[in-house]
């Protein structure tokens, strides 16, 4: 079956601190994998996205993600944590295609202490 | 800005009572979702168009309709809100050029 599972729930980090969200899909077929960004009350955002070629992408805000096919995984990674990155973050996984529908993780909530 | 928008932002409804939400786009995107959120749960797609084709979710109740009466607009309706039909309900595009959704800002259910 097709899944998405991102392990944390909640990540608490410091400001100026590096920053790791984890990702692993279960997927059949090449996958293609986003990362999604939501503020309270608002709707998602488009990190970055992967499709096919250079495994490490450069997304908004200063985000990147590496896809590693060996790991199944598709990790978020920024160096430098802002006040303003506290939000939650999906990993989604989709089949390309005509209809390309999504396959949400369960998001990881994100705290910056200041 | 090209966007994509959704109306009313904050909606509430008496339990039974119909309530139609509302989506528009200035992408000229051919594909439009709905989905469902829960708090603290991921979206849940509920039905999508490929232009005016219709593709419900098998899941999806009979409760969740969908009208698409052009390229810019969708409307989500439920005809009869339950109390577990409040939820943040999001409006996503996506041109069949490329594969990644743009999502509008939602719109906050409450039933009361």
């Amino acid at each position: 079956a097709q899944s998405v599972t991102q392990p944390d729930i909640h990540i608490t980090v410091s400001e100026g601190a590096s920053l790791e969200l984890r990702c692993n899909y279960s997927y059949g077929a090449t996958p293609y994998l986003f990362w999604y960004v939501q503020s309270p009350g608002q709707g998602l955002q488009l990190l970055l996205k992967y499709f096919s070629g250079d495994t490490l992408v450069q997304g908004i805000k200063g985000f990147e993600a590496e896809f590693k096919r060996s790991h199944s995984s598709f990790n978020l990674r920024k160096p430098s944590v802002h006040w303003s990155d506290a939000a939650e973050y999906f990993c989604a996984v989709g089949p390309g295609g005509a209809t390309n529908k999504l396959i949400f993780g369960t998001g990881t909530l994100l705290a910056v202490q200041p | 800005d090209a966007m994509v928008i959704q109306n009313p932002r904050y909606q509430v409804t008496q339990f039974g009572k119909p309530v139609t939400l509302s989506c528009s786009q200035t992408l000229n995107h051919n594909v439009m979702y709905w989905y469902q959120q829960k708090s603290s749960q991921a979206p849940k797609l509920l039905f999508h168009y490929y232009d005016k084709d219709f593709n419900n979710e098998a899941d999806t109740p009979d409760n969740f309709q969908s009208r698409r009466p052009n390229t810019s607009f969708c409307f989500l309706d439920i005809r009869s809100p339950g109390l577990g039909d409040a939820a943040m309900y999001l409006c996503a595009t996506r041109s069949d050029r490329s594969y990644e959704q743009y999502f509008g800002p939602g719109t906050r259910l409450t039933v009361t």
